[in-house]
């Protein structure tokens, strides 16, 4: 398996804009968490979902941010519109009934 | 809020010195801890996952230990080596119900010395 894979790797964008982050999880895994990488927070929980279904959301920041799992291989994180404070390392993590958590190289964010 | 602590917050040591670091937790709030290497511009990558109180793991030159009762563990590295160099992070998984999220610390950077 290629591991999580996550796109873009980068994006550079304009405050206002509408931003996508995919993920496509590691292949019989049943959980997917997004996380957020600051300097000033570290690495925070956004959401996660357990087949497909979002569990916890409660890190979601505000509703400018809406995650969504379509099917088991893909999910996206979005935000609508976004703003320079947005600006960040966004990681996604796949794991097998909630043990180890495989990350992806993740999307570095910039907000102009 | 899960209060996951890790000491010190960077630390440079000298290629061969042996070294360690702490993460603490609230111990009444423990279901598992992991540990987390990671490199500058990759992702963080699992060491190990440990449940039980006076649980050792050990994968190569890198062991870690766990107390459970007083809600630490430690890290150990031994004859440290500059691809040792990187940021290890603890991860804390709480027994609420059915949740699996992890709470992480802020972690040690280590920087190894040729």
């Amino acid at each position: 398996d290629a591991g999580v894979i996550q796109s873009p790797r980068h994006e550079v964008t304009e405050m206002g804009q509408e931003v996508t982050l995919r993920c496509k999880p590691i292949s019989g895994h049943d959980y997917l968490f997004w996380y957020r990488q600051t300097m000033m927070r570290g690495l925070e929980l956004l959401i996660y979902f357990n087949n497909n279904v979002p569990i916890d959301d409660s890190g979601m920041p505000e509703d400018r941010f809406s995650a969504k799992m379509p099917n088991a291989s893909f999910s996206t994180l979005k935000i609508q519109p976004s703003e320079p404070r947005d600006s960040a390392v966004y990681f996604c993590a796949s794991s097998p009934a909630g043990a180890i958590q495989y990350f992806g190289a993740g999307t570095r964010l910039s907000v102009l | 809020i899960l209060n996951v602590e890790q000491s010190p917050q960077s630390l440079h040591v000298q290629e061969g010195d042996s070294t360690n670091f702490t993460c603490s937790f609230p111990s009444s709030n423990f279901y598992a801890l992991h540990w987390y290497r990671w490199e500058t511009a990759k992702s963080p990558e699992a060491l190990f996952v440990m449940t039980l109180n006076g649980d050792e793991k050990k994968k190569g030159r890198i062991s870690a230990t766990l107390n459970t009762k007083e809600g630490y563990s430690y890290l150990y590295i031994k004859g440290s080596q500059p691809e040792d160099s990187a940021t290890y992070l603890c991860a804390l998984r709480a027994p609420s119900g059915s949740a699996r999220q992890l709470t992480f610390g802020s972690g040690t950077q280590l920087t190894v010395l040729p």
